[in-house]
C-alpha cells in the first residue's frame, strides 16, 4: 500500500470549513482513498473514500488533484463534535485477500469556539 | 441497528488471569476484525475472519491471543495469560465483506493488566 502523510495537527474556527491535506505521491491506479476519523475514546468512524473523482457525502467532500498525489478532506462547517484524529489511508480495493486497513498517525483536528 | 457491540467496556485484571473480549457484529456483515490501539504503535490489525473462517492473523503478538467466531453473530479475542504489556484498548469492527474497505467499529474494551 501507498505511503501517505499528514500533518499531526490542525486547528479550525467552529463554523468554518476545515481542510485536512494528505499526501500519496506514491499512490497507484488501482488504490482508493480512505478517510476515518477517531473521536477520543470511541472506535474509528469511516467518513469517505474515492479514486480518481471528486466525492461528497453527508460527512464530508474529498477533493483528490488530478495526478492523485494527494487530496484534501473538506468538513464544510466544522463543528466542536468534530474534534477528532483524522486517518487518511491508501488501499488497494477488491483484494480477493481481505481488507487490511493501516492506520498511520493520522491529523489530530481541533476546533475551537 | 446497534451497530457492533463490545464486551466489557473496561477490564482491570492481574497478570497472569485469563481475559476474554466479546464482540457482536453487525447482523448481515461477513467480515469481522480485531485491533489494538495503543500509544507506542497506533491501532494494529490482530485478525480478521470472512464468514466465520479466520483469514490472516499474521497481526496477533504471539501463542498467548487467541480469537474465535463459532457463528456469524459472536466473537471472541482470549488472552491467556495476561502480562501488562497487554495493556490496550481492543476494538472489534465489521464489514459486508473482507473486500469492502467500510469498517464499522465498537466502542472498544480498555484493558488494564496490572
Amino acid at each position: 500500500d501507498a505511503k501517505t502523510t499528514q500533518p499531526p495537527s490542525m486547528d479550525c474556527a467552529e463554523g468554518r470549513a476545515a481542510n485536512l491535506p494528505c499526501n500519496h505521491s506514491t499512490i497507484s491506479g488501482n488504490e482508493y482513498v480512505y478517510w476515518y476519523r477517531q473521536i477520543h475514546s470511541q472506535g474509528p468512524q469511516y467518513i469517505i473514500h474515492g479514486l480518481k473523482n471528486n466525492e461528497t457525502n453527508e460527512m464530508a467532500s474529498l477533493i483528490i488533484t488530478e495526478d492523485r498525489k494527494s487530496s484534501t478532506l473538506i468538513l464544510p462547517h466544522a463543528t466542536l463534535r468534530d474534534t477528532a484524529v483524522y486517518y487518511c489511508i491508501v488501499r488497494v480495493a477488491w483484494e480477493t485477500s481481505g481488507s487490511r486497513l493501516t492506520f498511520g498517525e493520522g491529523t489530530q483536528l481541533t476546533v475551537n469556539p | 441497528d446497534a451497530g457492533v457491540i463490545q464486551s466489557p467496556r473496561h477490564e482491570v485484571t492481574e497478570m497472569g488471569q485469563e481475559v476474554t473480549l466479546r464482540c457482536k457484529p453487525i447482523s448481515g456483515h461477513n467480515s469481522l476484525f480485531w485491533y489494538r490501539q495503543t500509544m507506542m504503535r497506533g491501532l494494529e490489525l490482530l485478525i480478521y475472519f470472512n464468514n466465520n473462517v479466520p483469514i490472516d492473523d499474521s497481526g496477533m503478538p504471539e501463542d498467548r491471543f487467541s480469537a474465535k467466531m463459532p457463528n456469524a453473530s459472536f466473537s471472541t479475542l482470549k488472552i491467556q495469560p495476561s502480562e501488562p504489556r497487554d495493556s490496550a484498548v481492543y476494538f472489534c469492527a465489521s464489514s459486508y465483506s473482507a473486500t469492502n474497505e467500510k469498517l464499522f467499529f465498537g466502542s472498544g474494551t480498555q484493558l488494564s493488566v496490572l
